[in-house]
């Protein structure tokens, strides 16, 4: 079946940008996203892209994707601590609908 | 606008017994979709919920059932709960569900199986 993974955690300082990384093994996959969530909230989408593009800026957000090495990042420039959450990425296929395959989540500590 | 709204926020439930969750979609928003969030198992897809017809399904006992009502909101049922079934539910509604639509999360509904 589809397999979305991430590291487990993350530390950066506050200022500095942070990179999270997915691969995913669905070749069918059609969009990406990144959700964030903070404790004892639910998930929050970011920011999503569609398989035919290599990027997507959005403010301090950059999405970059290597389709062909099924590699995702999402790097957030100028890193707050307010940015301290998991991160998931999750993946979709045209012939899924609104069912969403999720990664473990990774765990940013901005260190102020 | 109003957000994707789940009742209640927490609940408490001893073995053996059923439950029920709602979910309340964003006003016009048709799909609505079920997951479950444990330490161990992450995030996992329970059910999709398309004008009230179950559109996909995920890889959970019979225990586990959901429908969708006219007007959006849905419902999930866990029945015979297990102490592995606390987790965070979360429920994500959006427009019509397809892979190129936005899913929006409410907060979820934390059930403790004791």
């Amino acid at each position: 079946g589809e397999d979305v993974e991430q590291s487990l955690f993350l530390s950066v300082r506050e200022g500095d940008s942070s990179v999270i990384n997915c691969t995913y093994t669905d070749s069918s996959s059609t969009y990406l996203y990144w959700y964030k969530q903070e404790p004892g909230a639910g998930l929050q989408l970011l920011t999503y892209i569609f398989s035919n593009m290599d990027m997507k800026q959005d403010q301090r957000l950059t999405v970059l994707l290597n389709k062909k090495d099924k590699h995702l990042s999402l790097r957030i420039a100028d890193t707050q601590t307010g940015d301290s959450a998991i991160y998931f990425c999750a993946e979709s296929s045209d012939n899924a609908g609104n069912m969403l395959t999720f990664g473990g989540g990774t765990r940013l500590m901005v260190k102020p | 606008k109003a957000g994707v709204t789940q009742t209640p926020r927490y609940l408490i439930k001893t073995r053996g017994q059923q439950v029920t969750l709602s979910c309340s979609p964003i006003s016009g928003h048709r799909s609505v979709s079920w997951y479950q969030q444990t330490p161990g198992q992450g995030l996992q897809f329970l059910f999709e919920y398309f004008s009230e017809t179950q559109r996909n399904k995920g890889n959970f006992p019979g225990r586990f059932s959901g429908r969708q009502f006219s007007n959006s909101r849905s419902e999930m049922n866990v029945s015979t709960l297990e102490l592995g079934d606390s987790a965070l539910y979360l429920c994500a509604s959006s427009w019509w569900g397809g892979a190129n639509t936005e899913a929006f999360f409410g907060q979820g509904t934390r059930l403790t199986v004791v």
